[in-house]
């Protein structure tokens, strides 16, 4: 079954550094996601990303974070200058379609950020 | 964006026992999903609910959507230890807008 793939499983980076966060969608998938959850919380909202640009971003998407499609299969979520508060689990995901056509989201297995 | 209220926050249970989680909204929903996250995984869709009152049956799980479209269960019979985890429904804004998820039931079974 396709799969989304994450990398780097975990990544524990000093405050204040910048991390790239890497995700590899589902091939045929035309959106793509990125969520982060606190240990122990739920699932939140950061971004999604159709036909090259950012569709809708939440409050949490500040201009820390950024988004990029590099080239045909990799999707980036960069954190520019890391605070304690961003230590989360970061998940990518994917769809076929937008959320309006009913469709449903694949998870990576997510990025561990541990922010020292 | 869209809200749901999540009940309850967590849910202990003997092996054997039935387990329900509930989700409301204030607004009427296009549709809602259900997703489960086992301890130290990610979130893995399981069903979507689209029909007002509209019932879906996965072996022992049990989906329904309210007449009005504002609330929706997800019921699990003679829970096992294999079912184990976290279970939230998800809501959509609408066009690429991301999902926004309820705060999720913790279900804790005791064999």
């Amino acid at each position: 079954e396709p799969e989304v793939t994450q990398t780097p499983s975990h990544q524990v980076t000093q405050m204040g550094q910048e991390v790239i966060l890497r995700c590899v969608p589902i091939s045929n998938h035309l959106y793509f996601y990125w969520y982060r959850q606190i240990l122990g919380q739920k699932v939140e909202f950061l971004v999604s990303f159709y036909n090259n640009e950012i569709s809708e971003k939440s409050e949490i998407f500040d201009d820390q974070f950024s988004v990029e499609r590099p080239d045909g299969s990799n999707f980036t979520l960069k954190i520019r200058s890391t605070k304690l508060e961003d230590s989360a689990m970061y998940f990518c995901a994917s769809s076929e379609r937008d959320l309006r056509g009913a469709n449903v989201l694949t998870f990576g297995a997510g990025s561990r950020l541990t922010v020292l | 964006g869209q809200q749901v209220m999540q009940i309850p926050q967590y849910q202990h249970v003997q092996e054997g026992e039935d387990f329900t989680t509930y989700c409301n909204s204030s607004t009427t929903l296009s549709n809602i999903q259900w997703y489960k996250q086992r301890p130290g995984g990610h979130p893995v869709f399981l069903i979507q609910l689209v029909k007002s009152g509209e019932v879906k049956k996965q072996k022992r799980l049990t989906f329904q959507f309210g007449e009005a479209k504002k609330n929706s269960s997800l019921h699990i019979t003679a829970t096992q230890t294999t079912d184990v985890g976290t279970y939230f429904c998800a809501v959509t804004g609408g066009g690429a807008d991301g999902l926004t998820f309820g705060k999720g039931t913790h279900l804790i079974i005791q064999p």
